[in-house]
This record gives structure tokens, C-alpha cells and sequence, in this order.
């Protein structure tokens, strides 16, 4: 079954202790991205990567990094996180028709 | 930066009804169109796919596409209230990067 895997689902912590949300894809895209999405601001993408070792800036980069050393993972990494992070997190695969197809999502809380 | 515009609703539409929902994007050079459909707290799941002026159906949704208007509809017939969601409309704005609206959120009441 083609998926798109987050982990963790839920997470609550603190300012400034690092974590890392997991998204893995077994479709074999080469594309693939990051969003959060917020009440009233929509989706917003955060970093997306168009291969290995290829990664560039969404529209809402700061706070955030990404690592894409192998073509199915593309780890998120918040080094510091604010309470202004706290969002429902989604990543996303594309095909070459640019259809995204999205993973469960990952809500983060930072107290 | 390229725009997509959605009426951010409620949509509300008796079960049965034809449900109408709209959107507008700001590039001229569009060329492919998405609605995705999001329940709250899951995550979008792509519904309908456009990538010419006209219409294409699929079952009860229906994708229409007016390029020189710079339009985007989706109609959803005999509404069902399983279809209560929000919509997201999506055009490209970079290499498989999409840019979304806000998304339209459509009641269907029993």
C-alpha cells in the first residue's frame, strides 16, 4: 500500500529541547515537502526537497531544518522550539504530475 | 508570490443538494488544478486533479476549469453529510511545489 508515514502523531514538550518528526514514503517520489497549518493561515510550506541532498526554503523556514540523505525519509528538525511552533504538521510526497499526497499529520504542542 | 482565493464559508447545503464551491488563483500560466478535501484534524486527501479548460467528472464531483477567467470550481451532487469538510483548491507554484487556498468549509445537514 502506498503511504506516507509521520511520527510521532502527537507530541507535547518544552521550549528549547530538540526533536525530530519523522516522514518516510514508500511511492518512490522524488519530491517532497513539509507544511504546518494553522487556524486561519491555511497550509503553509515550511522546506521541500526535489531529491536526495536537495532541499530548499518553503515560505515559513525559520526555526526549522530538514535532512534528505536518502530518497523515502525527510526528517524535520526543530533545534529550539517556541511556543510559536506549536501547529499540526504535515509532510507530503509528489508524483511528476505534481498531485501531493499527504501523511497523517503530527500535532506538536511547545510549552 | 502567487495567490489562490477561496470563500472561506460555511457552505451549508441540505443533504440531496448540489454543493457549489469555488475558487480563484492570480497566475495566468497555471496549467494544473487541485481540490483536496480535509476533515478536521486529518490530513488532505486529493479528490480531483483538472489540467484543462472544461469540465471532468468523477463520480459525484465535478471539476470545472475556466483558465481565461481564472477559475476553478468543484461541484459535489446529491451532497451527502459524510461530505461535510473543508476544500482546499491548490495550483502550482513551483517545481511540484503547490500553493493552497484557505479552504472552503462545506456543511451538508441530514
Amino acid at each position: 500500500e502506498a503511504q506516507v508515514t509521520q511520527n510521532p502523531r502527537y507530541l507535547i514538550t518544552v521550549t528549547g529541547k530538540k526533536l525530530t518528526v519523522t516522514c518516510s514514503q514508500n511511492m518512490n517520489h522524488e519530491y517532497m515537502s513539509w507544511y504546518r497549518q494553522d487556524p486561519g493561515l491555511g497550509l503553509r510550506q515550511i522546506y521541500y526537497s526535489m531529491n536526495v541532498e536537495v532541499t530548499d526554503k518553503g515560505d515559513v523556514p525559520e526555526g526549522y531544518k530538514v535532512s534528505r540523505k536518502e530518497k523515502r525519509n525527510f526528517p524535520l528538525i526543530l533545534e529550539s522550539p517556541s511556543p510559536n511552533q506549536t501547529s499540526l504538521y504535515f509532510c507530503a510526497t509528489s508524483d511528476d504530475r505534481g498531485e501531493q499526497y499527504f501523511g497523517p499529520g503530527t500535532r506538536l504542542t511547545v510549552l | 508570490q502567487k495567490e489562490v482565493e477561496q470563500n472561506s464559508g460555511p457552505l451549508s447545503v441540505p443533504e440531496g443538494a448540489i454543493a457549489s464551491l469555488n475558487c480563484t488563483y492570480s497566475d495566468r500560466g497555471s496549467q494544473s488544478f487541485f481540490w483536496y478535501r480535509q476533515y478536521s484534524g486529518k490530513s488532505p486527501e486529493l479528490i480531483m486533479s483538472i489540467y484543462s479548460n472544461g469540465d471532468k467528472e468523477d463520480g459525484r464531483f465535478t471539476a470545472q476549469l475556466n483558465k481565461a477567467s481564472q477559475y476553478v470550481s468543484l461541484l459535489i451532487r446529491d451532497s451527502q453529510p459524510s461530505d461535510s469538510a473543508t476544500y482546499l483548491c491548490a495550483v502550482p507554484s513551483g517545481y511540484s511545489t503547490l500553493t493552497f487556498g484557505k479552504g472552503t468549509m462545506l456543511l451538508v445537514s441530514p
